[in-house]
């Protein structure tokens, strides 16, 4: 099945510098990625995802690359806030097939963002 | 909100003993997932079911069993329960029952096993 390898465990920034959380998969047969941020006492909530047939994508500050070759992709938070501040979980699956082994996640990425 | 309602929030029971979990999904959702997060294990993948028929199936034990009802709402049932089960456990949904389409989850039922 499919393992996926999320780094760092902790991540501490200054408010207003990038946060990057990187994470690799193992199945080439997956190709569909999604980002979900966890705040305390909540649920996993999505936040940006990608599919396979896309390198790079964009939504305000947060930005999401893959490389397929390499089996890794990685989160990006430019201009980081307060409200950043969160455990931020990767994951992987083959979208639109019958992969039966649901959504894959990361171990996650506590993002403290300092004031 | 991510419209899926899971109850209880919190449940506090002995080993040994048979709980049930219940989530209503986002109106017009038709699959439900569910999924165990553990300190150590994270994120963990239960089963789906999709307009009442089981579709995957992860990692759940098998004193574990769920089922999706004609309403569409779904219970996750945990018999002889152990410490091990302590958890959170999340109800998610999507629209459709193909993997990669976007999940919605719930905000979770914190189970406590003493």
């Amino acid at each position: 099945g499919e393992n996926v390898e999320q780094h760092p465990s902790t991540l501490s920034v200054q408010e207003g510098d990038s946060a990057v959380i990187k994470c690799t998969y193992s199945d080439s047969a997956s190709n569909y990625f999604p980002w979900y941020k966890q705040e305390l006492g909540k649920g996993p909530q999505l936040i940006i995802d990608i599919r396979s047939n896309v390198g790079e994508k964009k939504d305000q500050r947060i930005a999401v690359t893959l490389n397929k070759t390499a089996k890794h992709f990685s989160l990006h938070i430019t201009e980081t806030q307060p409200e950043d501040s969160a455990v931020y979980f990767c994951a992987a699956s083959q979208w639109g097939g019958g992969g039966a082994d649901g959504l894959t996640f990361g171990k996650g990425t506590h993002l403290i963002i300092q004031p | 909100d991510s419209g899926v309602t899971q109850t209880p929030k919190h449940l506090i029971t002995a080993t040994g003993q048979r709980v049930t979990l219940r989530c209503s999904p986002r109106s017009g959702d038709l699959s439900v997932y569910w999924y165990q997060q553990s300190l150590d294990q994270g994120l963990q993948f239960l089963i789906q079911y999709y307009n009442g028929e089981e579709r995957a199936k992860g990692n759940i034990l098998e004193r574990f069993s769920a089922q999706q009802f004609p309403d569409l709402h779904s219970e996750l049932n945990l018999s002889s329960l152990e410490l091990g089960d302590s958890a959170l456990y999340f109800c998610a949904s999507s629209v459709k029952g193909e993997m990669g389409t976007p999940l919605h989850f719930g905000n979770g039922t914190r189970l406590t096993v003493t």
